[in-house]
């Protein structure tokens, strides 16, 4: 069974910074993209960021280009986002995702929470 | 940037047939897939690659894509159908998500 569980979220003043994790067990981890989505209370589902099943090519949400950076460690089966220069609009839930061919997310995660706030 | 519109809200009577629209320039030139999300869960992907429907959902839920709109259509909708349902595309590098349908069963 595919399973992804996600932590290191929490409250985190503006301008901190949060490493997430995601664990991935349940299928061949090396052998998929994988990508992170966030979704702000009350708002629609939004892209963060993917990469590749090597880690030599990744693609971030325009709004999220040079403060976050997606990274993975397939021999720990995890995928990680590290988020800096946080502010108030990053509040939100960051789901972790595999990635299928045609670019879909086949499998989320439970989601982690970000509060930015003072 | 490559922009996807849903209607806020859609409504259905019990038992009737539920049309879910999203909207692209050329989306038929894309492949559409589409997410159910009850509250306080996570997305589930429900058609995937415009009318792929995983197996964990009966053959009610249905896509298509055709022109400008791809289409989610749900048959016979049922009470625990009640979600919020957002359409997706890959464009060029960056992953695109519409604005997300309410759908209301009466």
């Amino acid at each position: 069974e595919v399973q992804l569980v996600e932590s290191g979220g929490g409250l985190v003043q503006p301008g901190g910074s949060l490493r997430l994790s995601c664990a991935a067990t349940g299928f061949t981890f090396s052998s998929y993209w994988m990508a992170w989505v966030r979704q702000a209370p009350g708002k629609g589902l939004e892209w963060v960021a993917n990469i590749k099943q090597d880690g030599s090519e990744m693609y971030h949400v325009g709004s999220g280009r040079g403060r976050f950076t997606i990274s993975r460690d397939n021999a720990k089966n995890s995928l990680y986002l590290q988020v800096n220069s946080l502010r108030a609009e990053d509040t939100a839930m960051y789901y972790c995702a595999r990635v299928n061919l045609g670019i879909y997310f086949e499998y989320w995660g439970q989601g982690t929470p970000v509060t930015v706030s003072s | 940037s490559y922009e996807l519109t849903q209607p806020l809200s859609v409504s259905v009577a019990l038992g009737q047939t539920a049309i879910i629209p999203c909207e692209g320039d050329y989306i038929r030139s894309k492949n559409v897939h589409w997410y159910q999300q009850k509250p306080g869960q996570a997305p589930v992907l429900v058609i995937y690659r415009d009318s792929i429907r995983p197996s964990a959902f009966p053959e009610r839920f249905s896509g298509s894509n055709s022109g400008n709109t791809a289409t989610l259509t749900i048959s016979r909708a049922q009470a625990g159908d009640e979600a919020d349902y957002y359409c997706q595309v890959w464009d060029s590098t960056t992953v695109v998500f519409g604005g997300g349908t309410k759908l209301t069963v009466l």
